[in-house]
């Protein structure tokens, strides 16, 4: 069975600190698709990452991909009040169809 | 507007009282899926959709059953709720499959099954 572990669980910061948050599996993933996730809303698509070693930014978002696709780590610069959410990895699972997800990382930037 | 739409956004009803929740893409999309989210579970694939009349289990299908008799629409369908059905819903939507596809997210709909 494909998982996904996301960590730390929750992460309270202030305003302007950097963060990392993991995502890491015993599997080996095609791709991983990290969201984030506002209160009362679905999850939106941040970055998706393909090769091993790969590495994508997004303004203060940087995402990395393992040699092994094995992992992904996402890193947040200066972190501002607007980035607090929920942020899940996702990747698939046992067949074409099959999207699992890391039960993901509670943000919280304070100001 | 390119979106994903759900209905009901809550409801409240009692168990085996059978009821379905709607989900519609406006994408012409042809992968559809059903996930719950419960606290400390996160997100959890129930059923999803490759295409019309094409579905599959996901990873918690019991208690639920599905229909993709036409592209647009993905309902979800509960004939015998429980109360362990009780958690908050999301219908996804992408062009083709799941792989380098981004998925798209209605805004959920939340169950209480009492």
């Amino acid at each position: 069975t494909q998982l996904l572990e996301q960590s730390p669980q929750f992460l309270s910061i202030q305003e302007g600190e950097n963060l990392t948050v993991y995502c890491n599996s015993s599997s080996v993933f095609s791709s991983l698709q990290w969201y984030r996730q506002e209160p009362g809303e679905g999850p939106v698509l941040l970055v998706t990452v393909v090769t091993g070693g790969e590495v994508k930014k997004l303004k203060r978002l940087t995402f990395q991909f393992g040699d092994a696709r094995k992992d992904s780590s996402l890193h947040i610069t200066a972190a501002q009040p607007g980035d607090t959410g929920l942020y899940l990895c996702a990747g698939t699972g046992r067949s074409q169809g099959n999207l699992i997800f890391g039960k993901g990382t509670k943000l919280s930037v304070k100001p | 507007e390119a979106q994903v739409t759900q209905n009901p956004r809550y409801l409240i009803t009692v168990t085996g009282k059978k009821l379905t929740v709607t989900c519609s893409q406006n994408m012409n999309h042809e992968y559809m899926s059903w996930y719950r989210q419960d606290p400390g579970l996160g997100l959890r694939q129930i059923y999803y959709s490759m295409n019309v009349e094409v579905t599959d289990k996901g990873d918690v299908p019991e208690g639920y059953k599905v229909s993709r008799k036409e592209k647009r629409n993905f309902p979800l369908i509960l004939e015998s709720p429980s109360p362990n059905q009780t958690s908050l819903y999301f219908c996804a939507s992408s062009f083709r499959g799941i792989s380098n596809q981004p998925q798209h997210f209605g805004d959920g709909t939340r169950l209480s099954i009492l």
